[in-house]
């Protein structure tokens, strides 16, 4: 079964420092990962997907993600924090089955706070 | 439209009322789902339409939840005599319905049941 595991409910870093937010995944086969980006009262928005070509995939505003067979991990990184990336961070696995259901299977989030 | 739209925004309803929740998908996008978010929780999966195939209804928590899809259009997600543990956002996303294609997200309808 497929599943994702963050690593930290809460990560506090002050604005110009570097972010890393933590994701685990577990899959039986070669995933489809994401990562989401909820702001405050605002929709989902996809920062980034690994769909098996490059392992290290660029997204929006910076961010950047690497996908690691050994350790089975996926983590968010930014070198630079912005006031603006404070938000809830969301690690997603797709779940593929039947040839049919793209299901997601998304991760309980990380909040980031950005301290000035 | 551009993106994803949902309605209502916000609904507030008593115990055991019935409510409907509405989806407006992006435009030629044949794969639609519905997720529940409870409060500090992830997104949990619900259902999912693609095209004029059998909807994939294995994430329905209980008979009081449904949806309906006509073709690739609107959607609307039903909860009847609502309970107070139904109270989360409700989020609908829509893709181009590949077994890759990314799935967008609609604003979602936060439903409190009093």
């Amino acid at each position: 079964a497929q599943s994702v595991t963050q690593l930290d409910s809460h990560v506090s870093v002050s604005e110009g420092t570097p972010v890393l937010l933590r994701c685990n995944y577990s899959s039986s086969y070669s995933p489809s990962l994401f990562w989401y980006v909820q702001h405050p009262n605002k929709g989902l928005q996809l920062l980034l997907k690994y769909t098996s070509a490059a392992t290290l995939v660029k997204g929006i505003n910076g961010f950047e993600a690497e996908f690691k067979k050994s350790e089975t991990s996926f983590h968010l990184t930014k070198p630079s924090a912005h006031m603006s990336d404070a938000a809830e961070y969301f690690c997603v696995v797709n779940r593929l089955y039947g040839g049919a259901t793209n299901k997601l299977i998304f991760g309980t989030g990380t909040l980031l706070a950005v301290q000035p | 439209g551009a993106g994803v739209s949902q309605s209502p925004s916000n609904k507030v309803t008593e115990k055991g009322k019935d409510v409907e929740l509405r989806c407006d998908p992006i435009s030629g996008h044949t794969a639609l789902y519905w997720y529940r978010q409870r409060l500090g929780q992830g997104l949990e999966f619900l259902i999912y339409f693609q095209g004029n195939s059998a909807p994939d209804k294995s994430g329905l928590p209980s008979d009081r939840f449904s949806a309906e899809r006509t073709g690739e259009s609107v959607s609307t997600l039903t909860i009847q005599r609502t309970q107070q543990e139904d109270s989360a956002v409700y989020l609908c996303a829509s893709s181009s319905g590949t077994s890759s294609g990314t799935q967008y997200f609609g604003p979602g309808t936060r439903l409190l049941v009093l």
